[in-house]
């Protein structure tokens, strides 16, 4: 499995940007990054997902590095309700597409 | 929301029992993730259903086992249950597992305690 590295946890001032890295360096040609956040024991909800090319949803953006080694996901204006654990994937098996969770990043904001 | 459900939400029960938890997967998913999260633990892979068959495993106890049912909802039975089965379950879905470029959605979990 592709493993992944995060930090273990960051802070950030309400309103700034939040940017979440990943290191990735194993990846495979073919497996996408996805990135998930877990609130305070819910549900880990999606957020965005990429193959090469940089992303942007209504939550956020995710940008890639041309040798796709590492990513970074961007929470453009955070807020309190941003406070959560990120887990960065990049390995979702091919005929199951099951997600390996590490163990995140606790992402803090700050008023 | 997901649109994943999961029923009950909460859980009390004592040590040798025999729980069953359920998962309506999202309307048009045919596949359904179980998951383990213990106090302060990642999230464990369990069990894969794809359409009916079970698809992957992982660290699933024997205690533990699963089905996927014609409508394709899913239930996780877990017995001869222990103190250290207490956790957070998590059920989730998607549309085909077969593409590396799909997501999947999780439910809100159930939390299961052991006493």
């Amino acid at each position: 499995d592709a493993k992944t590295t995060q930090p273990p946890s960051m802070d950030c001032a309400e309103g700034r940007a939040a940017n979440l890295p990943c290191n990735h360096s194993t990846i495979s040609g073919n497996e996408y990054v996805y990135w998930y956040r877990q609130i305070h024991s819910q549900g880990p909800q999606y957020i965005i997902h990429g193959l090469k090319n940089n992303e942007t949803n209504e939550m956020a953006s995710l940008i890639i590095t041309e040798d796709r080694k590492s990513s970074t996901l961007i929470l453009p204006h955070a807020t309190l309700r941003d406070t959560a654990v990120y887990y960065c994937i990049v390995r979702v098996e091919s005929n199951t597409g099951k997600l390996i969770f590490g163990q995140g990043t606790t992402l803090q904001v700050k008023p | 929301d997901s649109g994943v459900t999961q029923t009950p939400k909460h859980l009390i029960t004592a040590t040798g029992q025999r729980v069953t938890l359920r998962c309506s997967p999202r309307s048009g998913d045919l596949s359904v993730y179980w998951y383990q999260q213990s106090l302060d633990q990642g999230l464990q892979f369990l069990i894969q259903y794809y359409n009916g068959e079970e698809r992957a495993k992982g660290n699933i106890l024997e205690r533990f086992s699963a089905q996927q049912f014609p409508d394709l909802h899913s239930e996780l039975n877990l017995s001869s249950l222990e103190l250290g089965d207490s956790a957070l379950y998590f059920c989730a879905s998607s549309v085909n597992p077969d593409r590396l470029n799909t997501e999947a959605f999780f439910g809100q979990g159930t939390r299961l305690t052991v006493v």
